[in-house]
């Protein structure tokens, strides 16, 4: 079955760039996003992009495709400590989306 | 527009019990989904809802099961509760049959004792 598959903790100073990265084996994904889990909160959709871009630029946040590798990576410039959460790569190939286990990210001050 | 709404937020129910969570989607949102959250398993998809029709189902045993209501309003009943069975319950909308963008409501946390 399809599967996506992230590195688990990632700890930045404040102010530095952040780069999360995700890999997927769904050949058949349509999208892929980023979402963001803060303590005791649901997830919140941050970016998204179709299978057919290689890069998609918001604010802070880059979001850069290889789909020859099945490789997702999500960019955030200017770290802050508000950054600090979990942030879940998916893919949405088929019926529902297909997250990874979440990249914990550490901003230090 | 609000947000997805998930009640109750917290709930705490003992083994054999059956127990039913409600997800009101964004208002316009007619696609709902249902997810289980765990330490052990992560997100796993529950079922998919769309104009009061499941779509979609994921690896669930049938005690866990869910409808959605005219006004786009779903519920997920789970019945005979497993200790297992505890987990944040994630319900998330989308506004077309796509389903492409999915906002998530903050969850019911489970616990079954």
């Amino acid at each position: 079955g399809e599967d996506v598959e992230q590195s688990l903790f990632l700890s930045v100073r404040e102010g530095d760039s952040s780069v999360i990265n995700c890999t997927y084996t769904d050949s058949s994904s349509t999208y892929l996003y980023w979402y963001k889990q803060e303590p005791g909160a649901g997830l919140q959709l941050l970016t998204y992009i179709f299978s057919n871009m290689d890069m998609k630029q918001d604010q802070r946040l880059t979001v850069l495709l290889n789909k020859k590798d099945k490789h997702l990576s999500l960019r955030i410039a200017d770290t802050q400590t508000g950054d600090s959460a979990i942030y879940f790569c998916a893919d949405k190939g088929g019926k529902a989306l297909t997250f990874g286990s979440g990249t914990r990210l550490q901003v230090q001050p | 527009k609000a947000g997805v709404t998930q009640t109750p937020r917290y709930l705490i129910k003992t083994r054999g019990q059956q127990v039913t969570l409600s997800c009101s989607p964004i208002s316009g949102h007619r696609s709902v989904s249902w997810y289980q959250q765990t330490p052990g398993q992560g997100l796993q998809f529950l079922f998919e809802y769309f104009s009061e029709t499941q779509r979609n189902k994921g690896n669930f045993p049938g005690r866990f099961s869910g409808r959605q209501f005219s006004n786009s309003r779903s519920e997920m009943n789970v019945s005979t509760l497993e200790l297992g069975d505890s987990a944040l319950y994630l319900c998330a909308s989308a506004e077309g049959a796509e389903g492409n963008e999915q906002f998530f409501g903050p969850g019911t946390r489970l616990t079954v004792l």
